[in-house]
């Protein structure tokens, strides 16, 4: 049973365009939503984070949107760049479900020049 | 302050064979999660350390298993080796469990 559905699983954008990767989850006891880059080769890094008290955070050119009543949270890149070519992925975790976090199984974004 | 450390970086084993993969944290962390993270299936957690007590596992066969030691580096084993353990292990520290989790650029195993 996957806690936290994403799509789209790939991506292409123009450069200066907007990337929008979304994901959405089923338990309502999740109060931590991160978002995570990775390069190939490397590990995840932690991007951006967001909790169900507030709708929208935004941190540069990256913005998470959540909607907690359609239990959705959408990643937004804003003038996409190709060095934002990575996959990325969301997750999920609550105190309420032992801490642990669930992933959603990456978009790979293509930023094209 | 130094990032999560894995060792080894690559690692080529045949069925049947045993590993041991080893994890540093960040400093002043205690918590450490593994994951492993194959194309098809994403990541998928292994287990949590904190404290040197098992506080979480994932839905994987006991040939998996791992362990936390008292400086809050971790190790786990895999026995047994299946060509389908062929993955990418991550493993991820955190100050506290549930807060946010920072990852080591993982360790590749193929088995042969």
């Amino acid at each position: 049973q996957q806690q936290v559905k994403q799509s789209p699983q790939s991506l292409i954008v123009q450069k200066g365009g907007i990337s929008i990767i979304n994901c959405a989850y089923e338990n309502t006891a999740f109060d931590y939503f991160p978002w995570y880059q990775q390069f190939p080769g490397k590990g995840p890094a932690l991007l951006i984070a967001i909790r169900p008290d507030v709708s929208e955070k935004k941190e540069g050119r990256f913005t998470i949107s959540f909607n907690k009543s359609a239990k959705q949270f959408s990643l937004h890149i804003m003038d996409s760049q190709p060095g934002d070519s990575a996959t990325y992925f969301c997750a999920a975790s609550g105190a309420n479900t032992g801490n642990q976090f669930y992933f959603g199984t990456g978009t790979s974004l293509t930023v094209i020049p | 302050k130094a990032g999560v450390t894995q060792t080894p970086r690559y690692l080529i084993k045949t069925r049947g064979q045993q590993v041991t993969l080893s994890c540093s944290p960040i400093s002043g962390h205690r918590s450490v999660s593994w994951y492993q993270q194959t194309p098809g299936q994403g990541l998928q957690f292994l287990f949590e350390y904190f404290s040197e007590t098992q506080r979480n596992k994932g839905n994987f066969p006991g040939r998996f298993s791992g362990r936390q030691f008292s400086n809050s580096r971790s190790e786990m084993n895999v026995s047994t080796l299946e060509l389908g353990d062929s993955a990418l292990y991550l493993c991820a520290s955190s100050p506290l469990t549930g807060d946010t989790q920072y990852f080591g650029p993982g360790t590749r195993l193929t088995v042969l």
